[in-house]
């Protein structure tokens, strides 16, 4: 197992496409994690998962955000009508948490960074 | 709400120093916490997980402590190397589980 992998690590698009980026976690992982980066600031959280189940959403992801982790594997966040306050770098993250508090390291992906023109 | 702080934002240190970063966070109910290491443009690596009954963890040059009651973390490195220059940040669990983090402190080693 090679760690969190992310795909695709950049993606320019114009303003109003929709995006789609894919996570895959570390096999076995049972929790995964969005964030967000912009320059100079550390990540923000979108939203995490609890195998299949999306447990918490952050409000900064807005109606035009949404996030699947069909079968409890890899995870895809697609952004609709991007704006250009999307430009950012989006991260993914894994651990192998049980139900309970967080008590195991958390594993980020390279990250996609997205630029809206 | 928790906010975590790191201090100093920016630090340049000749080769071969000793080290200190700080990072203060405002609820002591934390679960555990991270550190992190990332380069420019990059992912962020994993350096150190402390959970919140520990005092301290070690890896190599690295040596985390954590005081929970004061609500700090120090990281500090050892005989400071070029390949250490990239950006540090801490990250807390409480309450909900996701990580909270800091803007991070970024480092510049001078050979």
């Amino acid at each position: 197992d090679t760690g969190v992998s992310q795909d695709p690590r950049h993606k320019i698009t114009k303003r109003g496409q929709n995006v789609t980026f894919r996570c895959d976690p570390i096999s076995e992982h049972n929790r995964l994690y969005w964030y967000r980066q912009t320059l100079g600031q550390g990540p923000e959280f979108l939203t995490y998962f609890q195998n299949e189940a999306q447990l918490e959403k952050s409000r900064l992801l807005s109606d035009r955000f949404s996030a699947e982790r069909p079968k409890g594997s890899f995870s895809t966040l697609e952004i609709q009508r991007t704006e250009q306050g999307d430009s950012a770098m989006y991260l993914c993250a894994s651990s192998l948490d049980g139900t309970g508090p967080p008590d195991t390291e958390a594993f980020f992906g390279q990250g996609t960074r997205l630029t809206v023109v | 709400k928790q906010e975590v702080t790191q201090i100093p934002a920016a630090l340049s240190v000749p080769e071969g120093e000793n080290l200190v970063l700080n990072c203060s966070f405002t609820d002591s109910a934390i679960y555990n916490l991270q550190w992190f290491r990332q380069d420019p443009g990059k992912g962020l690596t994993s350096l150190l997980l402390i959970q919140s009954s520990q005092r301290e963890q070690t890896s190599g040059r690295l040596n985390a402590s954590l005081d929970k009651s004061s609500g700090r973390s120090t990281l500090y490195i050892a005989a400071s190397q070029p390949g250490d220059s990239a950006t540090y940040l801490c990250a807390v669990t409480s309450g909900t589980y996701k990580y909270i983090f800091g803007t991070g402190t970024r480092l510049k080693v001078l050979a």
